[in-house]
């Protein structure tokens, strides 16, 4: 079955350094991938997506994500991590040739920033 | 800034109740959606709809309905609460192409006591 899996769902790092969040996906083909971000109390917003362009995809906030097809990934990265990063983070799938037309989400990771 | 609202934004209904909960949204998109998420957890697609009349089941199995009439607007709901249908709600669209970015709205957290 279709599905992306996020490993970690809890992940913390201190102020300006390096944030990884993982999500490999299972397809058959190539999917439409998305990250989007959820902060406390809100709705979700997209972070950024790949749609087969390029397989380095720059978004907003300083984020970036590489798709991986070899590794069957697209995980998240931002070089420097700032307070205002902590939030709920989710991979998200689109089947590019079925007919079903709607995203599926992983579970989640919830980055934490320690000063 | 995306145009897709819902309403309420916080419930509080006895069980047994009837209550719709309200999304509309105004950037003219085809597809619309409701998914429903527990605290910390993952979302879980519910219902999902192409355009005017046209509503599908979603991954996880719910006792709402929901309709499509005008574009805009796609009301979901439940004929009566139960406890178990506390959750939040999130409402979503986008347009009809493959790959197109979903806009969401703020949600609406349901507590049914």
């Amino acid at each position: 079955a279709q599905s992306v899996t996020q490993l970690g769902s809890h992940v913390s790092v201190s102020e300006g350094a390096l944030v990884l969040l993982r999500c490999n996906y299972s397809s058959s083909v190539p999917p439409y991938l998305f990250w989007y971000v959820q902060y406390p109390n809100q709705g979700l917003q997209l972070l950024l997506k790949y749609t087969s362009a390029a397989t380095l995809v720059k978004g907003i906030n300083g984020f970036e994500a590489e798709f991986k097809k070899s590794e069957t990934s697209f995980h998240l990265t931002k070089p420097s991590a700032h307070m205002s990063d902590a939030a709920e983070y989710f991979c998200a799938f689109e089947i590019a040739d079925t007919g079903r037309r709607a995203l599926t989400f992983g579970s989640g990771t919830r980055l934490q920033v320690q000063p | 800034e995306a145009d897709i609202y819902q309403t309420p934004r916080y419930l509080v209904i006895g069980t047994g109740k009837k209550i719709t909960l309200e999304c509309s949204q105004t950037m003219g998109h085809d597809k619309m959606y409701w998914y429903q998420q527990d605290p910390g957890m993952e979302l879980h697609l519910i219902h999902y709809s192409y355009g005017v009349n046209s509503t599908e089941k979603g991954d996880l199995s719910s006792e709402s309905t929901v309709s499509r009439i005008r574009t805009e607007h796609f009301p979901l709901t439940l004929e009566s609460a139960r406890p178990s249908h506390t959750s939040q709600y999130l409402c979503a669209s986008s347009e009809r192409n493959r790959g197109a970015e979903a806009f969401f709205g703020q949600g609406t957290r349901l507590t049914v006591v």
